[in-house]
This record gives structure tokens, C-alpha cells and sequence, in this order.
């Protein structure tokens, strides 16, 4: 059974500094991982996917890497804004392609 | 404009009571998803359908049900049998087509309170 987990629980960090979210996975047998953003009381928004056989996707000032066989990603945030703070949540799919499983997710505080 | 839509945002039910939460989209995604949030707890996957007039049971299935008469609409309803129904309901949906990158998108979801 895929467990998904999310160190730290929460992170406050000061305006403009690089951070790195990390997301560790039990089963390396996944198809895709995917990261999410969640503001209090709303949906998942993506961010970022990245396939089995890719090592990294950027997106602006995001970077999400994959290590399969270690069973980690990670998603990097460059010069944080306070308009980043928010729940960050991994989810790795696998069981056929049918199932994503969550991680607890990381909130984030970003600080003036 | 393109999406998912859930309603309604705020849902308040009294015990013994059934209701049925609303989830459209207009992607033309095949996949659509139910999942339950509680606080402190990852997202559990409640019910999945990948095809119209089909759907399978996720990991929480029990005191739920679900219907898919429509590729847009996947209803979920919350019945009595659902000892703790009081949660944040998320609804998403996949493109299972190829190519079609296999992102999984939400709607913003429903908020349902046992009185």
C-alpha cells in the first residue's frame, strides 16, 4: 500500500528565500507525481506533474524533481512572495493508474 | 470558462438525513473523482468513475453512494449511514485520453456540517 508523506507539517520562512518542500513515497512503482496548492477553506490547485520517466518540471518559479528509486520528490520555490503561503500537497499515482494517494501536506507561511 | 464546479459551498444536514452534494464539469474529462479532507489528514479517495453508467468504490466508500448518468455530472450523496459525514468534499476530474497529460484538477469544494 502507497504511503505518501510530508516533512516538514509547516514551515514560515522570510520574504525572498529559496525553500525546498520535500514528499516521500513507499512504493517507487508510480506513474505520475503530482503537486498541489491549497489556500484555507478551497479546491486543489496544480502546480506541477511530473511522468515517471522525467527527472524535473519548472514552472515560473517552481521546480518539482523526482527520484524514483529513493521514493522522494521535491518542489523548490525561488525568492518566496508572501503571496506563496498556502498548503503545499504531494499525491503519487499508481494501482494501475487509477489511484492518487495524498500526503498531509506542508503549509507554508511566508513572511513580510 | 473551463472547469470544475461543486455546489453548494456551504451544506448543513441534520442527523438521520440523506443528502446529494453537485459536481460539473465541462473539460470533457472522462475520470471524476470524489474525495473527503479531514483536518490533519491527506485526501481519501470516497468514489471514482472512469466511464458514464459506471464507477467503483475508493477507500471510504461506506455511507456513500454515487450515481454517473452524464459524462459532466458526478453526484454524491451522503446518507445516514455515514457515522461521520462532517467534512470538506472535494470533486476532480482526469482527462484518460492519451496525450492528455493526466493531470488531476478539483473543483473548489463543499463544506457539509452535521447539525
Amino acid at each position: 500500500k502507497q504511503e505518501v508523506t510530508q516533512i516538514p507539517a509547516a514551515l514560515s520562512v522570510p520574504e525572498g528565500e529559496n525553500l525546498v518542500l520535500n514528499c516521500s513515497f513507499t512504493d517507487s512503482a508510480i506513474y505520475n507525481l503530482q503537486w498541489f496548492r491549497q489556500d484555507p477553506g478551497k479546491g486543489l490547485t496544480s502546480l506541477l506533474l511530473i511522468q515517471s520517466s522525467q527527472r524535473e518540471q519548472t514552472s515560473g518559479r517552481l521546480n518539482a524533481s523526482l527520484d524514483k528509486s529513493s521514493g522522494r520528490s521535491t518542489l523548490y520555490i525561488a525568492a518566496s512572495q508572501p503571496g506563496d503561503s498556502a498548503t503545499y500537497l504531494c499525491a503519487a499515482r499508481t494501482g494501475g493508474g487509477n489511484k492518487l494517494t495524498f500526503g498531509t501536506g506542508t503549509q507554508l507561511k511566508v513572511e513580510l | 470558462d473551463g472547469g470544475i464546479t461543486q455546489s453548494p459551498k456551504y451544506l448543513f444536514r441534520k442527523e438521520g438525513q440523506n443528502v446529494t452534494l453537485s459536481c460539473e464539469q465541462n473539460l470533457n474529462h472522462d475520470a471524476m473523482y470524489w474525495y473527503r479532507q479531514d483536518p490533519g489528514q491527506g485526501l481519501r479517495l470516497i468514489y471514482y468513475s472512469q466511464i458514464v453508467n459506471d464507477f467503483q468504490k475508493g477507500d471510504i466508500a461506506e455511507g456513500y453512494s454515487v450515481s454517473r448518468e452524464k459524462k459532466e455530472s458526478f453526484p454524491l450523496t451522503v446518507t445516514s449511514a455515514q457515522k461521520n459525514p462532517t467534512a470538506f468534499y472535494l470533486c476532480a476530474s482526469r482527462d484518460m485520453t492519451s496525450g492528455g497529460g493526466r493531470e488531476q484538477f478539483f473543483g473548489p469544494g463543499t463544506r457539509l456540517t452535521v447539525l
